[in-house]
């Protein structure tokens, strides 16, 4: 079964900086990977899928990650935060034939002004 | 823009009393999910749904558990007697179609068992 860590839980940026948060997986093919966003009070939102082609995925609110297989890793990343990027971020594995993610525990992101 | 609704926002229930979570996904959607995220822990898929039945359920998901789509709107989650650790936030999720599609979470309902 596929597995998904997030070794960070809580990470603290100042606004403007970059950011990349970790993710890695657990899963012998290559999986469809998934990372999402939830702010206080909302439920998760899609940030970026990858499922195939360019290992280097751009997604919503200026996010990208990269997909490297040879680190089964997915990380997340963003050249200069905004204090609205404060929020807990999950990344997610499926595997090939469902459509069923796992997700990881979450990073939990504070932006400082 | 579209969006999935989930009610009560907050649910308290003694143990051993029935609770259904309701949730009203995307008009347009077909395949319906629900996960459970135990506080500090992982959001777990407990669930989904497609043409009326059960298409894939987790291990979480025993017998006390159910699903229903009552109507053309609501998909309800049933918990039959429930336990302390039965504690959680619930999410709804909704998607078009399946793997390729974006599923599209609700914000949750946090359900109390005292």
């Amino acid at each position: 079964a596929q597995s998904v860590t997030q070794p960070d839980i809580h990470i603290t940026v100042s606004e403007g900086a970059s950011l990349e948060l970790r993710c890695n997986y657990s899963y012998g093919a290559t999986p469809y990977l998934f990372w999402y966003v939830q702010s206080p009070g909302q439920g998760l939102q899609l940030l970026l899928k990858y499922f195939s082609g360019d290992t280097l995925v751009q997604g919503i609110k200026g996010f990208e990650a990269e997909f490297k297989r040879s680190q089964s890793s997915f990380n997340l990343r963003k050249p200069s935060v905004h204090w609205s990027d404060a929020a807990e971020y999950f990344c997610a594995v499926a595997a090939g034939g469902s459509y069923i993610p796992t997700f990881g525990r979450g990073t939990s992101l504070i932006v400082h002004p | 823009e579209p969006e999935v609704t989930q009610t009560p926002s907050h649910q308290v229930t003694q143990m051993g009393q029935e609770v259904i979570l309701r949730c009203v996904p995307i008009s347009n959607h077909l395949y319906f999910y629900w996960y459970r995220q135990i506080l500090g822990q992982k959001v777990e898929f407990l669930v989904s749904f497609y043409n009326n039945e059960i298409s894939e359920k987790s291990e979480i998901f025993d017998d006390q558990f159910s699903v229903e789509r009552p109507d053309g709107s609501n998909f309800t989650l049933k918990i039959r007697s429930t336990k302390l650790e039965d504690s959680a936030m619930y999410f709804c999720a909704s998607s078009e179609g399946s793997l390729s599609y974006e599923q599209y979470f609700g914000p949750g309902t946090r359900l109390t068992v005292t």
